[in-house]
C-alpha cells in the first residue's frame, strides 16, 4: 500500500514558466517531508524540505507547500529552467513509527526551451 | 558538499556470480542505507544501518546481505546473482541531530544476464 503517492508520472512545461509537482500521503503521522531531485544514472540530491509544523517553505526558485488536512504537499520551481528537467521524488519522514524515508514514484518534469 | 562514493557505477554479470557492491562516506554519518530503485519506481529500502555491527533489513524482502565494520563503509553483497536483480542499487547516509535529509551516492547500476 502506497502510503506516498505522485500521481502524475511526468509533467511538461515552457521554460520561464512555473512548475508544480504534486504529491500526497495517507499517513498522518509523517513529520517531515522532503523533495529530491534525481537526474538519469546519478544518485537523487536533495532539494527542499518542510516540517509539518510549516505550511510553506522558500529556497530560491523552489518553494513546498503543504497542506495536512488534505495531506498534500506541492514543490514550485519559478521560474523553470531546463536544467530543472530531472525526475522529481517527494519523500516522507516516518520518525514515530520506523524511523524510515518513505519515497514516492517520482515525477518526470521536462522543461521545454 | 555530500561525499559519499559507490563502485562499481555499473556492473554487468552473469547468473550465479557473487558481487559485492561497495558504498563509502567520508562525512562520520552514523547511519547508512541501501535502496533499490527501477524506473518509474520508488526508491525502495533494502537494507539499513545505524551504526558499526548494526544492519537490519529494510521493508522490500532482499537476496542481499549488508556488514557494517568501519563507519565509513556500508558493502552490499549478492552471494548469486539472479536476472531479478537488476535495478540501480543507491546507497544513502545521515548524520546525527535533527536533519532528516539523507546524502546519497552515484549508484550503481546492476544487470544480471
Amino acid at each position: 500500500d502506497q502510503q506516498v503517492k505522485q500521481n502524475s508520472p511526468s509533467l511538461s512545461v515552457q521554460e520561464g514558466r512555473i512548475s508544480i509537482l504534486n504529491c500526497d500521503y495517507t499517513n498522518s503521522m509523517f513529520d517531515y517531508f522532503l523533495w529530491y531531485k534525481k537526474y538519469p544514472a546519478e544518485g537523487p540530491t536533495f532539494l527542499i524540505s518542510i516540517s509539518s509544523i510549516k505550511d510553506k517553505n522558500e529556497d530560491g526558485r523552489f518553494t513546498v507547500f503543504l497542506n495536512k488536512s488534505a495531506k498534500h504537499l506541492s514543490l514550485h520551481i519559478v521560474p523553470s529552467q531546463p536544467g530543472d528537467s530531472a525526475v522529481y521524488f517527494c519523500a516522507a519522514w516516518n520518525g514515530g513509527a520506523t524511523n524510515k524515508l518513505i519515497f514516492g514514484t517520482g515525477t518526470l518534469l521536462a522543461v521545454q526551451p | 558538499e555530500a561525499d559519499i562514493y559507490q563502485t562499481p557505477r555499473y556492473l554487468v554479470i552473469g547468473t550465479g556470480k557473487k558481487i559485492t557492491l561497495e558504498c563509502s562516506q567520508t562525512m562520520g554519518h552514523d547511519k547508512m542505507y541501501w535502496y533499490q530503485q527501477d524506473p518509474g519506481m520508488e526508491l525502495h529500502l533494502i537494507h539499513y544501518s545505524y551504526g558499526v555491527n548494526s544492519t537490519e533489513k529494510g521493508d522490500l524482502s532482499s537476496e542481499s546481505t549488508v556488514s557494517r565494520i568501519r563507519t565509513e563503509h556500508f558493502p552490499l553483497t549478492l552471494e548469486s546473482a539472479r536476472p531479478s536483480h537488476t535495478s540501480q542499487y543507491l546507497c544513502a547516509s545521515r548524520g546525527a541531530g535533527d536533519s532528516y535529509e539523507q546524502y546519497f551516492g552515484p549508484g550503481t547500476r546492476l544487470t544480471v544476464t
